[in-house]
């Protein structure tokens, strides 16, 4: 069971270029996230997915792109990249299910991304 | 605005005692709360959840306190051991939406 997967792991951009990271979780969840992580700043939410075919807004969704077309599958999209998109992207999912039930969030190992 | 404090200095103890970590929480007022362990270059792990009607949560060398008075919460490791060593996160949920928000960590160093 590999839970959730992301690739690529690492990458380096160029200002300007585009890229998808994909992210594949085999536990049938609704749920699925995006992070960022930067030092000092913690874990910020960019997209999340509450269903095949749905996307919302997180905390920091600005230059950055999700899609949810199928429900294992969440994909976030860079279509300009810049500098300051330099970070560690964090995929995640849960399984749906009544807020007080605090469903176990399961996370990626992260993909580092670097934008020269 | 919402706001989830950590310490962000590292914590370094001795092997054996006991570790707490505080998380403080402003303009929240969380259904129930999260912490999460994280080790360099991998993904967060899920450890422990506590809900605003328990006051404390174990399970075996941890403990978990919420106090919805004070916005805190306390995570307590008893006889630390250098495996401990690695980034506690805090994330309070609320009951209003899907979304998770994370404080930014506490380092923990647990010196043998």
């Amino acid at each position: 069971n590999a839970g959730v997967t992301q690739t690529p792991k690492f990458r380096v951009l160029k200002t300007g270029q585009s890229m998808t990271l994909l992210c594949a979780q085999d536990m049938n969840h609704e749920y699925m996230y995006w992070y960022r992580q930067d030092p000092g700043m913690g874990l910020r939410l960019i997209h999340y997915s509450v269903g095949e075919g749905t996307t919302a807004k997180g905390e920091v969704p600005d230059g950055y792109n999700v899609s949810r077309l199928k429900k294992q599958n969440f994909l976030l999209g860079l279509e300009s990249a810049a500098p300051s998109q330099t970070s560690v992207y964090f995929c995640a999912s849960r399984d749906q299910g009544e807020h007080y039930s605090g469903n176990t969030i399961y996370f990626g190992e992260g993909s580092w991304l670097t934008v020269v | 605005s919402q706001k989830i404090e950590q310490n962000s200095e590292a914590l370094n103890i001795q092997e054996g005692k006991t570790a707490t970590l505080t998380c403080n929480y402003t303009n929240y007022s969380p259904a129930y709360l999260q912490w999460y362990r994280q080790d360099p270059g991998r993904g967060p792990v899920f450890l422990l959840l506590i809900r605003e009607n328990e006051k404390e949560k174990r399970k075996e060398r941890l403990k978990v306190t919420f106090d919805t008075t004070l916005k805190q919460s306390l995570f307590h490791i008893t006889a630390s051991q250098p495996a401990d060593s690695a980034t506690y996160l805090c994330a309070p949920v609320d009951n209003a939406g899907n979304m998770l928000t994370f404080g930014g960590g506490t380092r923990l160093m647990v010196k043998p």
